[in-house]
């Protein structure tokens, strides 16, 4: 059963245009959203991540939209640029003292120069 | 620039041979996680230990791997005896406490012959 569910699988995405990857969640124990970048040959690298009482988180290109009721939440990069063609993975953590890290399917990202 | 160091970064050996691999976490985390990353099933948790103790390690086969974290400053994962359906990347992160996301090392790339 899969927990964390994003969309879409791969993504093409013109240089300077916007990215945007969709996660849906069930379990409302999730109580923390990170998104990470991979790069090939490297490990997951923690983007950004917010907590489901915010709405919205912006890190430099990076935005984090959060739905609550919908449990809902996307990854916007704007003005992407060919240095941004990684794979990214939406995940969450569960409340309470365990740290679980839940990952969704992942998205490859190609940025056309 | 604190980071997860796993050692070795690849390793080729043949069916039924043991494998460890070993992971040196940031200085200060106490939770260590061990992810298995394939291309059909994503990023899988294995094992996770808080303060060394280990806390769920229900995603390993029991029957041939083991993790343990003999002190603060090392974890390891052995396979033993190892089979070509264990080929893939083992990662390991390790996080400041349990409600915060997770730092990934760059991984062991696994070959089983």
């Amino acid at each position: 059963q899969q927990q964390v569910k994003q969309s879409p699988q791969s993504l093409i995405v013109q240089k300077g245009g916007i990215s945007i990857i969709n996660c849906a969640y069930e379990n409302t124990a999730f109580d923390y959203f990170p998104w990470y970048q991979q790069f090939p040959g490297k490990g997951p690298a923690l983007l950004i991540a917010i907590r489901p009482d915010v709405s919205e988180k912006k890190e430099g290109r990076f935005t984090i939209s959060f739905n609550k009721s919908a449990k809902q939440f996307s990854l916007h990069i704007m003005d992407s640029q060919p240095g941004d063609s990684a794979t990214y993975f939406c995940a969450a953590i569960y409340s309470g003292n365990t740290g679980k890290l839940i990952f969704g399917q992942g998205t490859t990202l190609q940025v056309k120069p | 620039d604190a980071r997860v160091t796993q050692t070795p970064r690849h390793k080729v050996t043949e069916m039924g041979q043991e494998v460890t691999m070993r992971c040196q976490p940031i200085l200060g985390h106490n939770t260590v996680f061990w992810y298995r990353q394939t291309m059909m099933q994503g990023l899988e948790l294995l094992a996770y230990f808080r303060n060394r103790a280990p806390l769920d390690d229900s995603g390993m086969p029991k029957d041939r791997f083991s993790a343990e974290m003999p002190d603060a400053t090392l974890a390891t994962l052995k396979i033993q005896p190892s089979e070509p359906r264990d080929s893939a990347v083992y990662f390991c992160a390790s996080g400041p406490n349990s409600n915060q996301p997770q730092h990934f090392g760059d991984g062991t790339r696994l070959s089983i012959l």
